[in-house]
């Protein structure tokens, strides 16, 4: 069975970078027809889609992050992790890593879902 | 940026159908997929290419998408139903990956 697990500080200083890593036990990160995202929750809100990462390191983010976010694959370790850069108070939530299904094959057909879920982390940003 | 709506509550009584509106910009040319997220819990796909099922979940959770607008649909609801759910569709224009704002469903 697909496990997914997500590690990293709980407690972010504003302004320094959330670093966190995702760890995929049960199948191989560099399987096809799958990516591998992030996906946060702010406290009593809505999903955000932060961005996926192909095992080749084929990246897509939310233009509202791309310029803060960074996500990378590490194939010999299963992982794959997400960095942000600069982060306020706005950036406090549940941050969940997932795997994607492409079921056309093709990305940018834009029908892939998010079928397996890490149990999310809690980071807060705060001084 | 695209949007998608969705009620913010829903209430349906034990037994009944529950529908579930998503509604966006000509979203009945793009695919939906939908998720359930109950209190505490991490979000489980219900519904993805508009309307297959993953494996286990449920018959009564069907899907469609036309037009402007995608419907979760919920058959003979049960108490454990109750939870939140989410739409998911892909803006082209931008390239990302946006979700719905979210229904709250309830079985009174």
């Amino acid at each position: 069975q697909l496990q997914l697990q997500e590690s990293g500080p709980g407690l972010v200083k504003p302004s320094e970078t959330l670093s966190l890593t995702c760890t995929v036990s049960g199948g191989s990160i560099s399987s096809s027809s799958y990516f591998w995202g992030w996906i946060r929750q702010p406290p009593g809100k809505g999903l955000e889609w932060i961005g996926s990462i192909y095992y080749s390191g084929s990246t897509y983010y939310n233009p509202s992050l791309k310029s803060r976010a960074t996500i990378i694959v590490d194939m010999a370790k299963n992982q794959f992790s997400l960095k942000l850069r600069s982060v306020t108070a706005a950036d406090t939530a549940v941050y969940y890593c997932a795997r994607q299904s492409i079921y056309s094959g093709t990305y940018l057909q834009g029908d892939g879902a998010f079928d397996f879920w890490g149990q999310g982390t809690m980071v807060t940003v705060s001084s | 940026s695209y949007e998608l709506t969705q009620p913010p509550s829903v209430s349906v009584s034990p037994g009944q159908t529950a529908s579930i509106t998503c509604s966006g910009d000509k979203l009945g040319d793009k695919y939906a997929c939908w998720y359930q997220q109950k209190p505490g819990q991490s979000p489980v796909l219900v519904i993805y290419q508009d309307d297959k099922r993953p494996s286990g979940i449920p018959e009564r959770f069907s899907g469609s998408n036309s037009g402007n607008t995608a419907t979760l649909t919920i058959s003979g609801t049960q108490a454990m139903d109750e939870a939140d759910y989410y739409c998911q569709a892909w803006d082209s224009r931008n390239a990302y990956y946006v979700f719905g704002t979210g229904t709250k469903v309830t079985v009174l």
